[in-house]
């Protein structure tokens, strides 16, 4: 089966460091979405890209986050500086097109000491 | 408007029995409902789905009823078993260009054996 691919799996690193977390979305998917889940606000869309063009990244705090789309294969998500608030899961999932369903990669656990 | 409203937070049931997932939204321009199971340590995945235009859906064990008028859905799944023991989030999605899904904030279903 096809799936999304993040790296890595597992951050742990200190506040004020960057962080940079990667997608692989399935070949052929067009839409990129990238989540946060907390036990606290549940599931939040962050950013949103369609054919490598960012269409939504409203959820996203600008002052340290960044989303880009170097290529069709690879989706970033970095933080810079990175806080202690930031702790979460971030999910990366694509779709092949707008109009059909999104699938998940299996996340990366974020830890901000 | 933008929110869905998920109930109840966590549910119990016996292995054989029902479980019942509700979701309630305001918003009139979403036109599609999933439902994802999440297992721990991975990321949602798409259990079933339905459109406004369809009162029910059934694949397998797991029906959605829909009822537009109540701007409600719902996620049966009937003859629980054990390995149903997960997490279940509602989404719904808007029309038109954004094509952004909304989740609900999650139930967490445990089946006992």
């Amino acid at each position: 089966d096809a799936r999304v691919t993040q790296t890595p799996r597992h951050k742990v690193t200190e506040m004020g460091q960057e962080v940079t977390m990667r997608c692989q979305p399935i070949l052929g998917h067009n839409t990129v979405f990238w989540y946060r889940q907390t036990m606290m606000q549940g599931l939040e869309l962050l950013a949103y890209f369609r054919n490598r063009a960012p269409l939504d990244d409203s959820g996203m705090p600008k002052d340290r986050f960044s989303a880009e789309m170097p290529d069709a294969t690879l989706a970033t998500l970095k933080i810079q500086p990175s806080e202690p608030r930031d702790s979460a899961v971030y999910f990366c999932a694509s779709g092949k097109d707008a109009d059909q369903p999104q699938h998940f990669g299996d996340g990366t656990r974020l830890s901000i000491l | 408007q933008q929110q869905v409203k998920q109930s109840p937070q966590s549910l119990i049931v016996q292995k054989g029995g029902i479980s019942i997932i509700n979701c309630a939204y305001e918003n009139t321009a979403f036109d599609y409902f999933p439902w994802y199971q999440q297992f721990p340590g991975k990321g949602p995945a798409l259990l079933i789905a339905i459109r406004p235009d369809v009162s029910e859906k059934k694949e397998g064990r797991f029906t959605i009823s829909f009822n537009k008028s109540a701007k409600q859905f719902s996620l049966h799944i009937m003859d629980s078993q054990p390995g149903d023991s997960a997490t279940y989030f509602c989404a719904a999605r808007l029309s038109g260009s954004a094509r952004q899904l909304t989740f609900g904030s999650g139930t967490q279903l445990t089946v006992l054996p």
